[in-house]
């Protein structure tokens, strides 16, 4: 089937912009991860949803980011104000948990904040 | 604690040789082991991944040895292609926890024809 998709693949916005990002994961996968890569870095875990159940946030860098996932699938994030350091790719990823941790990536939004 | 350590930033082997890339964590509460492949422009692919509970484990030209009690686990390319030419991410993950994964920092790896 279909892998998981994120839109748009790149994003160029003003510094002090809201940006929105999506992800349509695997159907039927109930677990899903956003992650940011910053240029010549690793890649760091922003935000988890599993189910119905209170998402992992932990990993947001500020009260900038939000993100929110409708109906156990797709989700958004959300930059609020961007910023230059915001500048990266945002990578969403999805798992059939019952699987364990086989986490599926999307190809990425670029998002440059000039 | 969450870190995982991973070395070398970056790799050229010829075609035939036999990358090795090392990554070492200190969390003893992790318990998958995966590692990606990531080509310029698109997300990670899942390579392999192992549990601790073995020492190694082959798919294809890719194994993965884990060393429990030093903390270390690796990647061997057997038989490096051109076509591996790719950046590869090690990381781990605590199953009963989010499943959240932490990664290494990547090792860009380049094989010559």
């Amino acid at each position: 089937g279909a892998g998981v998709s994120q839109s748009p693949s790149n994003k160029v916005t003003e510094k002090g912009k809201d940006v929105e990002l999506r992800c349509d994961p695997i159907s039927g996968h109930t677990a899903l991860y956003w992650y940011r890569q910053s240029l010549g870095q690793g890649l760091e875990f922003l935000i988890y949803f599993q189910g119905n159940s209170a998402p992992d946030k932990s990993g947001l860098p500020s009260d900038r980011f939000s993100a929110e996932r409708t109906g156990g699938s797709v989700s958004t994030l959300t930059i609020q104000r961007t910023q230059q350091e915001d500048s990266a790719v945002y990578l969403c990823a999805s798992s059939l948990l019952r699987r364990g941790n086989e986490q599926f990536f999307g190809p990425g939004t670029r998002l440059t904040v000039l | 604690q969450q870190q995982v350590k991973q070395s070398p930033q970056s790799l050229i082997v010829q075609k035939g040789g036999i990358p090795i890339i090392n990554c070492a964590y200190e969390n003893t509460a992790f318990d998958y082991f995966p590692w990606y492949q990531q080509f310029p422009g698109k997300g990670p692919a899942l390579l392999i991944a192992i549990r601790p509970d073995v020492s190694e484990k082959k798919e294809g030209r890719f194994t993965i040895s884990f060393n429990k009690s030093a903390k270390q686990f690796s990647l061997h390319i057997m038989d490096s292609q051109p076509g591996d030419s790719a950046t590869y991410f090690c990381a781990a993950s605590t199953s009963s926890n989010t499943g959240k994964l932490i990664f290494g920092q990547g090792t860009t790896l380049q094989v010559k024809p």
